[in-house]
This record gives C-alpha cells, structure tokens and sequence, in this order.
C-alpha cells in the first residue's frame, strides 16, 4: 500500500528563487489538496484538485504560487521568488473519489521548504 | 473565518495516566475529525465524528462531537510512550461547494514519561 509521496522531503533556497515541489497521490484517489504548516500551527489549506480541475485557491495562495495537476494523477506546487515567510512545511493530501466522502484526507509527509 | 481554538497547547504526563484534550469554535462544523502529527511526518487521522452528541471510540482513543456543533473532545486512556506527538482537531462545514476543507486547530503536544 502506497500512500501519498512527496518529494523532495526538504529543500533550502535562497530568497528570490524558485521552487517546485511534487506530489503523488494514493493511485485511486482523485482529490488532492495542498496545505501549508508552519511552526506550532496547524496545516492551512491552500488549494484543491478534483482530477485535473483546480476547484480552489485559497487567499493565502498569492500570485507567486501556482499549483498544477495536469493529467489529474501527481501535482506540482511551484513557488516564484521565494521569500523568507515562505518557510513552512508543504503538505500534500488525497482522498478517494465519491461515493466516499471527502474528510478523510491522507497526508503525505510533507517538503519542508527554508528560505535564506 | 472560522476559527479552532484548541487546548492544553501542551502536555506531559506520565505513561498509565488519561489525556483529555477539547476544541472549540466560533462557527458550527458538520463533520470534527481528530489527527495526530508525528516529527516530521503528515497528520494521520485517528478518529472522524458526524453527528452532534456522536461518541466513537478507536482503541484507547475516544471522541465526541459536541451538541452545539461547535467542540469537540479527545480522550486517550492508559497512555504509552508511543502516544507521542501533536494532536490537531479539524472541522469541515458543508458550504455550498465548498466542502471539501478542514479547518484545523493550532494542536496539542502531548509528551509521555516512561
């Protein structure tokens, strides 16, 4: 049983760079979410995918974050001109398609991003 | 927006004793789900509640859907070293379409003694 993998585990870059973070859902799950956690905090939603539809975008998701899931399978979270305050742990989470519910979210373990 | 407020922030115990642990908010929820968050690692669900006075139980672990719809309790009995970690509460609230995000808690940090 393979859950959700995501890659790379941790990243460190330097303020104004870009990066990209990737994730794999549970093969059969056709919803993916993006949450952000930083420090002390509980995951913040920032976006959903339903198949390939990106169905929302949280405010919290500013012009410089773009999410991708092209062929409705893995999805790409990019960040442009990364800054300090985008530190924080980038979770990736699935769940399986209707009739199941959609609460029950199974989370990946996450890229821990640090901006210098 | 809605806001979880849960509480104790933290807590240390030693390994036999009971945890209780609750989360309030300012707005109903339809669904309350319990999460645990080990280092370094994504939140894994341990229990979900879907109605209003609902009480479930998973192993040690036990839940309940407050009345008002807006808390919710998680108690661990007979505790050991491997209960370990943060617990978050999260609701969902069935708005519209909307209804597919978990708002979540700050968490509980829960340390065991040997």
């Amino acid at each position: 049983d393979t859950g959700v993998s995501q890659n790379p585990r941790h990243k460190i870059t330097k303020r104004g760079q870009n990066v990209t973070f990737r994730c794999d859902p549970i093969s059969e799950h056709n919803r993916l979410y993006w949450y952000r956690q930083t420090l002390g905090q509980g995951p913040e939603f920032l976006t959903y995918f339903q198949n390939e539809a990106q169905l929302e975008k949280s405010r919290l998701l500013s012009d410089r974050f773009s999410a991708e899931r092209p062929k409705g399978s893995f999805s790409t979270l990019e960040i442009q001109r990364t800054e300090q305050g985008d530190s924080a742990m980038y979770l990736c989470a699935s769940s399986p398609p209707p009739p199941a519910t959609n609460e029950k979210l199974f989370f990946g373990s996450g890229t821990q991003l640090s901006v210098l | 927006g809605q806001q979880l407020n849960q509480s104790p922030q933290s807590m240390f115990i030693q390994e036999g004793e009971d945890v209780s642990m609750n989360c309030t908010s300012s707005s109903i929820f339809n669904t309350w789900l319990w999460y645990k968050q080990e280092p370094g690692e994504g939140p894994v669900l341990l229990i979900a509640l879907y109605k209003a006075g609902e009480l479930t139980s998973n192993g040690r672990l036990t839940a309940q859907f407050g009345i008002t719809r807006k808390d919710s309790f998680l108690n661990i009995s007979a505790s050991i070293p491997s209960d370990v970690g943060i617990y978050f509460c999260a609701g969902q609230l069935y708005s519209g379409g909307s209804n597919y995000k978990l708002t979540f808690g700050k968490g509980t940090l829960l340390t065991v003694n040997p």
